[in-house]
């Protein structure tokens, strides 16, 4: 069964550098999703993209977050310098259209 | 205030316990998602809905939409049920916005 899949399942990094989280999403999917969640606390939405360009963001996904599908199948969030409360498990997630949408096992991040 | 809450925040039954979790909303929606929590970390998507009933195995989602409440059932509860429970509310994009979450421990 096709699913959606991250890269890394974990990452540790210093305050202040670039992480780049991966997402391959199921392959005949148009919609893209990024969403976060803190430790103990609900998930959020970042941010959606669709057709090569963001269609929906949140205040969270602020300057320092951009998102990228460099290649038709991967699609990538950039956080370009973490702070600590960047420190989250980020989930992405992929529909056909808009119904369903497919997690991932997520990427957990640790700023240190 | 949330938009989307949960009811109750934990639960604990007996295996074979009928299990029933709560979500009320106070937006307006075009579907609602029940979705499953591993422990791991890992998210399932479990239904979406936006009127009447579903059902699929033990795992049944009702929605009232006057009510703006949805409910979310186990029946023949089970250990391997044991995980959080979230409820989510998509508007006029597709965007999620989610609840707090139910977390269910079934014992043996």
């Amino acid at each position: 069964e096709p699913e959606v899949t991250q890269t890394p399942s974990h990452q540790v990094t210093q305050m202040g550098q670039e992480v780049i989280l991966r997402c391959v999403p199921i392959s005949n999917h148009l919609y893209f999703y990024w969403y976060r969640q803190i430790l103990g606390q609900k998930v959020e939405f970042l941010v959606s993209f669709y057709n090569n360009e963001i269609s929906e963001k949140s205040e969270i996904f602020d300057d320092q977050f951009s998102v990228e599908r460099p290649d038709g199948s991967n699609f990538t969030l950039k956080i370009r310098s973490t702070k600590l409360e960047d420190s989250a498990m980020y989930f992405c997630a992929s529909s056909e259209v808009v119904q369903t949408q497919y997690f991932g096992p997520g990427t957990r991040l640790l700023v240190l | 205030k949330n938009e989307v809450e949960q009811s109750p925040q934990n639960l604990t039954a007996q295996e074979g316990e009928f299990i029933t979790i709560n979500c009320s909303y106070s937006v307006g929606i075009s579907a609602l998602h029940w979705l499953q929590q591993h422990p791991g970390g890992g998210i399932v998507s479990l239904f979406m809905l936006s009127s009447g009933k579903k059902k699929h195995g033990r795992l049944i989602a009702t929605i009232n939409i006057q009510e703006k409440h949805s409910s979310l059932h186990i029946t023949a509860s089970h250990p391997r049920d044991s995980a959080v429970y979230i409820c989510a509310v998509s508007q006029d994009t597709d965007k999620l916005i989610f609840g707090t979450g139910t977390r269910l421990q079934v014992f043996p």
